[in-house]
């Protein structure tokens, strides 16, 4: 199975901060790959499909990029209702596997 | 409104099994593959398993191959999660999900916790 690995684990920013969480994966995967955030108690939801896909309805602040290993999740001015958990997720194979996620904390 | 409603979770003891089931409404449920996912408490999320739209294709993750059994019934607009021979690590809130071209979640359920405990 491909492996997905995030970093950071946690990071805490400021309101208005621009911030950068990075996923690579085990073999390539091209440009599939999606991005979802989680906030306590609640089920994850979808931020950006394809890589840079900006899921509707999503902010614009929020934006993808890669291809093949390595991509990026950027939020390029924190809201308070950003802190949340982030996951990277690939859908290359039918075994959809998730990074072990991001913690976006308030600093 | 596209939603998926898990139903089945619950307190078991080691060894035990349970069924969980995930009804979709809201879309064609038979032409989408389906999975599920599971989160143990304070943990990240995992992939459990994988069904194609006509459920004749299946996936498992390792740990739970052999074990947990996915299946559809697509006149009834659900999904099932048998899950046999449960041990303490099985322990989780478990997601139903749809998987929307080009492969991504959405939507998900709103999530059933199974605590498998003596």
């Amino acid at each position: 199975d491909i492996q997905m690995t995030q970093s950071p684990s946690s990071l805490s920013a400021s309101v208005g901060d621009r911030v950068t969480i990075t996923c690579r994966a085990s073999q390539s995967i091209s440009g599939y790959l999606n991005w979802y955030q989680q906030k306590p108690g609640k089920a994850p939801n979808v931020l950006i499909y394809a890589a840079s896909s900006l899921q509707s309805g999503v902010p614009s602040r929020f934006s993808g990029s890669g291809s093949g290993t390595d991509f990026t999740l950027t939020i390029s001015s924190l809201q308070r209702e950003d802190f949340a958990t982030y996951y990277c997720q690939q859908s290359y194979t039918t075994v959809r596997t998730f990074g072990q996620g991001t913690k976006l904390e308030i600093k | 409104e596209v939603q998926l409603v898990e139903s089945g979770g619950g307190l078991v003891q080691p060894g035990g099994s349970l069924r969980l089931s995930c009804a979709a409404s809201g879309f064609t449920f038979s032409n989408y593959w389906m999975h599920w996912v599971r989160q143990a408490p304070g943990k990240g999320l995992v992939w459990v398993s994988r069904i194609n739209s006509d459920g004749s294709s299946t996936n498992y993750a390792d740990s739970v191959r052999g074990r947990f059994t996915l299946s559809r019934d697509n006149a009834k607009n659900t999904l099932y999660l048998q899950m046999n021979s449960l041990r303490a690590e099985d322990t989780a809130v478990y997601y139903c999900a749809r998987d929307a071209p080009p492969g991504l979640f959405d939507p998900w359920g709103q999530g059933t916790l199974v605590t498998v405990s003596s």
